[in-house]
């Protein structure tokens, strides 16, 4: 059971463009949501996160959108830059559990200069 | 340097052999998480252990198990090896009861011939 899905496995953009990767999750006992960056040989990076309390949190070039209702979360970056190449994972969190982290299954994002 | 050591960083073995992977924690983190990734799949769950108690366990084979010492370091031991046992295996860390992002090491290559 794929409790936390990214059903587009890649996305190619043009740098400077913006890029949109989805994240849709199907316990809604999830309160806490994550990204992570994966560079290829390398552990995945925490990147951003938002809690269930809030709709939107803002890092920079990075912007993370949740959507309770719709059980959806969205990952900004504008602009998108060349080093933004690399796979990116939702996580969620249900805190009052057992704070077990669930990661999707990954987009693999290139951004083309 | 996300703090969190794994080793080691590579392993080929046989099937049939008995694997042990090691896991240091961050300093002050007490949460530990075992994670695997198979063929640029997603990150598949393990085990958690918080201050040397198992907290929550996921698909891990019956083959595999794990323990976290009074030290915190962690370990997971792989049995009877199998070819499709070969992956990535992922360790992460957090505070669990303060923190929220977990810091994952840089992985253990498991390779079964």
């Amino acid at each position: 059971d794929q409790q936390v899905k990214q059903n587009s496995p890649s996305l190619s953009v043009q740098e400077g463009r913006i890029s949109i990767l989805n994240c849709d999750y199907t316990n809604s006992m999830f309160d806490y949501f994550l990204w992570y960056k994966k560079y290829p040989a390398e552990g995945p990076t925490f990147l951003i996160s938002i809690s269930s309390i809030k709709d939107k949190n803002e890092d920079g070039r990075f912007t993370v959108f949740l959507n309770k209702s719709a059980k959806h979360l969205s990952l900004h970056i504008v602009p998108s830059q060349p080093g933004d190449s690399a796979v990116y994972f939702c996580a969620a969190i249900h805190t009052s559990g057992t704070y077990k982290y669930i990661f999707g299954t990954g987009t693999r994002l290139k951004v083309l200069a | 340097d996300s703090g969190v050591t794994q080793t080691p960083k590579h392993l080929i073995t046989a099937t049939g052999q008995r694997v042990t992977l090691r896991c240091s924690p961050r300093s002050g983190d007490l949460s530990v998480y075992w994670y695997q990734q198979s063929l640029d799949q997603g990150l598949q769950f393990l085990i958690q252990y918080y201050n040397g108690e198992e907290r929550a366990k996921g698909n891990i084979l019956e083959r595999f198990s794990a323990q976290q010492f009074p030290d915190l370091h962690s370990e997971l031991n792989l049995s009877s090896l199998e070819l499709g046992d070969s992956a990535l295996y992922f360790c992460a860390s957090s505070t669990w009861d303060r923190g929220t992002e977990a810091f994952f090491g840089q992985g253990t290559r498991l390779t079964v011939v």
